[in-house]
């Protein structure tokens, strides 16, 4: 079974600070995911990597950034955090099986609270 | 027009009813189509896959794609208390492995 462990359920952080979310999986994905889950607005993609050191904006990147040093981790960073960004962040990972795009598998998300 | 149209519902049903789940899309470029299951504060947990019109059975659940009507439906059979939770359909341009999703339709299961 595929597993994507987010490093915090539950975290609290006050405005301005920099803020980091980690995710591992441990299926050698080529592909990983981050995601921000708002009532009303459903899941929106903030940034994805499809290989290690190599990012891609997502549709909200703003206030956002993002680090792949290893396959297995990817990063990310608030950069100087922000009431509007309290939400849930879920990160996914997927494999890459040329020409037949794969399902993504999500970790159980970090509910963040900024103050 | 959203690209995907799900209704948020609730949808509340007795045990043992067969539940209909159902999403609309506009873009015919889609051609993987994924159901998530959300139990609260947890993760989208990936049920159904797909990549064809045609129907897709795993033990109590149904995918079926119409990709003609560009209609997905997500059946489930004797419906349990357990199976209590938010659905999301989701799909992907193939080659883009971009994930668009339903804004999902929460389900409960009364005994």
């Amino acid at each position: 079974d595929v597993k994507v462990t987010q490093s915090s359920r539950y975290l609290v952080k006050r405005t301005g600070e920099k803020v980091f979310l980690e995710c591992v999986q441990d299926m050698d994905h080529e592909n990983m995911f981050w995601y921000r889950q708002d009532p009303g607005l459903g899941l929106r993609l903030i940034y994805f990597s499809y290989d290690v050191k190599m990012k891609e904006k997502g549709d909200i990147p703003e206030g956002y950034s993002v680090s792949r040093e290893k396959k297995e981790r990817f990063s990310l960073i608030l950069e100087s955090a922000s009431t509007n960004q309290t939400s849930m962040y879920l990160c996914a990972s997927s494999l890459n099986k040329g020409g037949k795009d794969q399902p993504q598998h999500f970790g159980d998300g970090t509910r963040l609270s900024i103050l | 027009q959203k690209e995907v149209e799900q209704d948020p519902g609730p949808l509340s049903v007795p045990e043992g009813a067969i539940v209909s789940l159902n999403c609309t899309y506009s873009n015919s470029a889609f051609q993987y189509f994924m159901w998530y299951r959300q139990y609260s504060r947890k993760g989208p947990e990936l049920l159904m896959y797909t990549y064809s019109s045609g129907n897709k059975e795993d033990g109590r659940f149904t995918a079926q794609v119409d990709k003609s009507s560009k209609y997905i439906s997500l059946f489930i059979r004797d419906s349990q208390p357990s199976d209590s939770a938010t659905y999301l359909c989701a799909m992907i341009i193939g080659g883009y492995n971009k994930l668009i999703f339903g804004a999902g339709t929460r389900l409960a299961v009364h005994p």
